[in-house]
């Protein structure tokens, strides 16, 4: 069946460190995009994606870093610049067309839940 | 100042009760979205709006767009304790509709 993976679940990362989430759709969709989610919050664009070999910054985009090699991927890296990278990440597609305006809804993966020890 | 401003925050209702969740945009909107979330969970696509004065309905979850006032309410009708979750509403600021913007979440407790 069609949809968005990402792994791992849960990761525990040591201060200082890096650490990298993954986002795979087989949606066949262009855009794709990353949000953090904080207890009692709404959801925070970090980045997203249009199309592939470029990405855009959203509203929290200090700290994080993405790539998108591959129109199937949009992993996500939290690095140690990150000052309080412990949340829910959560990771979406959609398809667009083009120029419209309009475009579909977001799809969600089930989120990857980073705790910074 | 938030974009997106939802209430209430949190919602306790007895089972069968009809409720209300609001989604107020202090920008134009160019789509609305609504989903609900179980707590550590992705969230799940309920209904999108596009237009002024538009209103779909999905079992016993109706949804409306007041372009007027930049506004959408979410109503459930006799509430179930499968309903309990987090409602967020989620919309396009912009012309070209490429973000969506997230609300805080409304936070809805079913008693049974």
């Amino acid at each position: 069946d069609g949809g968005i993976t990402q792994s791992p679940k849960y990761l525990f990362r040591k201060e200082g460190q890096n650490v990298t989430l993954s986002c795979e759709q087989n949606l066949n969709h262009d855009a794709m995009y990353w949000y953090r989610q904080d207890p009692g919050q709404g959801l925070r664009l970090i980045y997203y994606s249009q199309i592939v070999n470029d990405f855009q910054k959203g509203d929290i985009a200090e700290g994080y870093s993405v790539s998108r090699e591959k129109k199937e991927s949009f992993p996500l890296t939290v690095t140690s610049a990150q000052k309080n990278p412990t949340a829910f990440y959560l990771c979406a597609s959609r398809i667009t067309s083009g120029r419209a305006t309009h475009t579909g809804e977001l799809f969600f993966g089930e989120g990857s839940r980073l705790t910074v020890l | 100042s938030q974009e997106l401003e939802q209430s209430p925050q949190s919602l306790i209702v007895q089972e069968g009760k009809n409720l209300t969740i609001n989604c107020t945009s202090s920008k134009t909107l160019y789509g609305l979205y609504w989903y609900k979330q179980k707590y550590g969970e992705g969230l799940i696509f309920l209904m999108m709006l596009q237009k002024g004065g538009e209103e779909k309905s999905h079992e016993k979850i109706t949804a409306k767009l007041d372009e007027k006032k930049q506004q959408s309410s979410l109503h459930i009708t006799a509430s179930q304790p499968s309903h309990a979750g987090i409602y967020l509403c989620g919309a396009a600021l912009e012309t070209s509709g490429s973000r969506l913007t997230f609300g805080e979440g409304t936070q809805l407790t079913v008693n049974p």
